[in-house]
This record gives C-alpha cells, structure tokens and sequence, in this order.
C-alpha cells in the first residue's frame, strides 16, 4: 500500500529557504504510473498545487511560483523534495506530498502533510 | 488559469437528507473534475474522479455527475461520517486548480 510521510523544518524565518522531504513506501519513485507532487494549504488561499514530478523526470510547476521553487526526487533513497526559497509570510501552510496516478489523474494518495510557518 | 467556484460555501443538513454542491469552472474541462473530502486535521482523501468515477471504498450513496463547466456532488442518505468540507478540483490543465470549498455541517 502507497504511503507518503512529510517532513521539514515547521518554523522557517523570512527570505530563508524552506527544504521539505517526502518519504515514499509501496511504492518506487520509478513507477511508470505516477505523478509525484506538492499541493499546500493555507487559511487564505485554500488548497493549491505547487509542484509535479514524473518517473523520467518531467517538471511541471504552478507558474505563480515557478522562480521560487524546485521540486526533484532522489530514486535511491525513494525520496520526493521541494525547495521554495525567498520565504514569505503568505509561504506559511500545510504542506502535503501527493501521488497521481497516470490513469486516475486525480491526487488519490495524500501524506498527513507537514505544517511550516514563516515567521520571524 | 481555470477559477473553480463552488457553491454553496457552506451548507447545514440532517442525518439521511440528500445534498447536492456545485462547482463551475471559468472554461470547458470536459469531465477532469475530481472530489475530495476533508476532515479537521486530515489531508484530503479522493471521492471521485473524472467527474462520476467514483474511488475504491467510497461508499455508493457519493455521486459525481456534470461536463464541460459545471459539475455536481451529491451525497444520499447523510451519514454521520460525511459532515466534512468538500472540494472539487481541475485537471484538465496546469495549473490543477481547486474551488474554495463548501463546508457541510449538521442541523
């Protein structure tokens, strides 16, 4: 069974650089079926997308924060990450790591998410 | 960008009525809507997708119906397990864009 567990700092300061980790398990990051990703949420602006990775190693990205972050996957360790630098208040969020499967094309297995707040 | 505008925002139903919400969509999608709902403190678990599939597990009283911009969830029978907040979602296109919610509380 597909489980995705979130990790990161929780308290990050402004301007610094935010560093999440998604652990895979059931699963390889090579899988030829899914998408792995990033979708956040925050009281002011709801759930949104950040970030998607595919087993070859397609990038796509939300284009309003295209020049902060960076997504990448590390297959040995079966490990998904995100990076958004130049941290800003409205950054702070419940972080989620997700997976798409290729035929669902839907966000069917969710992490338990990880709560960062960008704070001085 | 797609907008996504889901009505009602906020809704109050008794146990075994039928509701039904809404999300419209700012351009045709065909049918790549998908539902989700969320508990308080949990991430969001997938309903439905493609806009009347409906996920393994999800209970039959959930179905999805709609194409092209406007698109329902409708839930037979409320079970006390269903007062959550649910959320339709795009993915027609990037950026996957979701509407703002529609929070379903008990009478």
């Amino acid at each position: 069974q597909l489980q995705l567990h979130e990790s990161g700092p929780g308290l990050v300061k402004p301007s610094e650089t935010l560093s999440l980790t998604c652990t895979v398990s059931g699963d390889s990051l090579s899988s030829s079926t899914n998408f792995w990703g990033w979708i956040r949420q925050s009281p002011g602006k709801g759930l949104e997308w950040i970030a998607s990775i595919d087993y070859i190693g397609h990038m796509y990205y939300n284009m309003s924060l295209r020049s902060r972050v960076a997504i990448s996957v590390d297959k040995s360790k079966n490990e998904v990450y995100l990076r958004v630098n130049s941290l800003i208040a409205a950054d702070t969020a419940m972080y989620f790591c997700t997976s798409r499967r290729y035929e669902v094309d839907a966000f069917d297995v969710w992490g338990q998410g990880t709560m960062v707040t960008v704070s001085s | 960008d797609i907008q996504m505008t889901q009505s009602p925002s906020s809704l109050s139903a008794s146990l075994g009525d039928r509701v039904t919400i809404t999300c419209r969509t700012s351009q045709n999608i065909n049918i790549y809507l998908n539902w989700y709902q969320q508990k308080p403190g949990k991430a969001p678990k997938l309903l439905m997708y493609t806009a009347s599939t409906l996920q393994n597990g999800v209970p039959s009283r959930f179905t999805g119906s709609g194409s092209g911009t406007e698109f329902t969830l409708t839930i037979n029978s409320l079970q006390p397990e269903d007062f959550a907040t649910y959320y339709c979602q795009q993915s027609y296109n990037t950026p996957y864009a979701f509407g703002q919610g529609t929070k379903l509380e008990i009478k």
